[in-house]
């Protein structure tokens, strides 16, 4: 069964700190990966996605098929980037997209 | 463009009683879905449709129902609200292939006593 993991529901890190948000998924097809972000009082809105392999907001997210992986990384956090993040996966044919559970980012002054 | 407009923002319901959240999207969009947010549950899809008058269940879809009749519409129906449904809940839309970026509504929060 598709299935995409956060294992962190909380991590905090000072500002100017290196972030790593990880993300693992489980698929047996060419999975579709993106980072979606939801900050307070917000909407959740794409951040990035595998595809485009681009940075927004300074964050980047390599697809790492060998490892399952697509951690969300960005070398020197901003308070502004506190918010929820949510790694997300397309699986080929079905139109379904499979969410993790989500890491809530705190960047501390 | 509006994008994708979720009604009621709010909303309290009594245990047992039914009530229709209503979803629009003006971008022509062709799969449009509804996920429940739970705490340390993430997002969980509920049902999907990808184009007027076809639906698909999702992940958690027990006690909803939706329908398609629209391009634009995709409104989420609870038969007999009960507490395990309060929670809040997204509708979402992207054009019709997979892959593609999924644009959310602000979200509807259901409390259910």
């Amino acid at each position: 069964a598709q299935r995409v993991t956060q294992p962190e529901k909380l991590l905090s890190v000072f500002k100017g700190a290196p972030v790593e948000l990880k993300c693992n998924y489980s698929y047996s097809g060419s999975p579709e990966l993106f980072w979606y972000v939801q900050y307070s009082r917000q909407r959740l809105q794409l951040l990035l996605r595998h595809i485009s392999r681009e940075s927004i907001k300074g964050f980047t997210a390599d697809l790492n098929k060998g490892e399952t992986s697509f951690h969300l990384k960005k070398p020197f956090a901003q308070e502004e980037d506190s918010a929820m993040y949510y790694c997300a996966l397309s699986t080929s044919g079905t139109y379904k997209y499979i969410f993790g559970t989500g890491t809530r980012l705190k960047v501390l002054a | 463009n509006a994008g994708v407009t979720q009604t009621p923002k709010f909303q309290v319901l009594k245990t047992g009683q039914s009530m229709t959240l209503q979803c629009a999207q003006d971008m022509n969009h062709e799969y449009m879905s509804w996920y429940r947010q739970d705490p340390g549950m993430g997002l969980r899809l509920i049902h999907y449709s990808v184009g007027a008058g076809i639906t698909d269940q999702g992940e958690v879809p027990n006690g909803y129902n939706v329908s398609r009749s629209t391009t634009e519409d995709f409104p989420l129906r609870l038969l007999s609200a009960a507490p395990s449904q309060t929670s809040v809940y997204f509708c979402a839309s992207s054009l019709g292939s997979p892959g593609n970026t999924i644009y959310f509504g602000e979200g509807s929060w259901l409390t259910v006593v």
